[in-house]
């Protein structure tokens, strides 16, 4: 079965440093998305992106986020300037509109700020 | 704004009893609901998709209801065992396709 995948999957960055973190969609799926969580914190979203621009985002989604589709398969997410509490599980995730609405997860990423 | 609980936030069974978990949403518009499972440290796998327009549905021994005029939904676990010792995520698909979640059920199954 299709599997969404997302790299790396730990990734230590000191505070200041812009981190990118990247995901492979499921191919035929349109809708892409980010959430973080937070440890111990409920999973929370953080934008949307659909025919290659942001759909919807979260009030969280400042301007030291920023997300882009650099070459048809790969989907990222930038933290220009990292701080302490964006240490947190990042999620990729797409929705498959043919099989109900159904949304996918990747593995996570787990980003440390230090 | 769409607000998600679940209680208990976490429990205790001994092998072999069922489980019951709550999960309860305050804006009844939504277009379906998903309930996933969490182990520690890992990503989410979802376990069952109930449409809006759906009272239940079942996968093996996890049955999941959803009464939405009422915003509520109980994931049902018959017969636990020790490896369904994780945390389960209920959320609710709203608004412009984007999901709200709730905090989580932490369930442990004692062999």
């Amino acid at each position: 079965e299709p599997e969404v995948t997302q790299t790396p999957s730990h990734q230590v960055t000191q505070m200041g440093q812009e981190v990118i973190l990247r995901c492979v969609p499921i191919s035929n799926h349109l809708y892409f998305y980010w959430y973080r969580q937070i440890l111990g914190q409920k999973v929370e979203f953080l934008v949307s992106f659909y025919n290659n621009e942001i759909s919807e985002k979260s009030e969280i989604f400042d301007d030291q986020f920023s997300v882009e589709r650099p070459d048809g398969s790969n989907f990222t997410l930038k933290i220009r300037s990292t701080k302490l509490e964006d240490s947190a599980m990042y999620f990729c995730a797409t929705i498959n509109m043919g099989r109900q609405y159904e949304q996918y997860f990747g593995p996570g990423t787990r980003l440390t700020v230090t | 704004k769409q607000e998600v609980t679940q209680i208990p936030a976490a429990l205790s069974v001994p092998e072999g009893e069922n489980l019951v978990l709550n999960c309860s949403f305050t804006d009844s518009a939504i277009y379906n609901l998903q309930w996933f499972r969490q182990d520690p440290g890992k990503g989410l796998t979802s376990l069952l998709l109930i449409q809006s327009s759906q009272r239940e549905q079942t996968s093996g021994r996890l049955n999941a209801s959803l009464d939405k005029s009422s915003g509520r939904s109980t994931l049902y676990i018959a017969a636990s065992q020790p490896g369904d010792s994780a945390t389960y995520l209920c959320a609710v698909l709203y608004g412009n396709n984007r999901l709200a979640f709730g905090k989580g059920n932490q369930v442990v199954v004692i062999p």
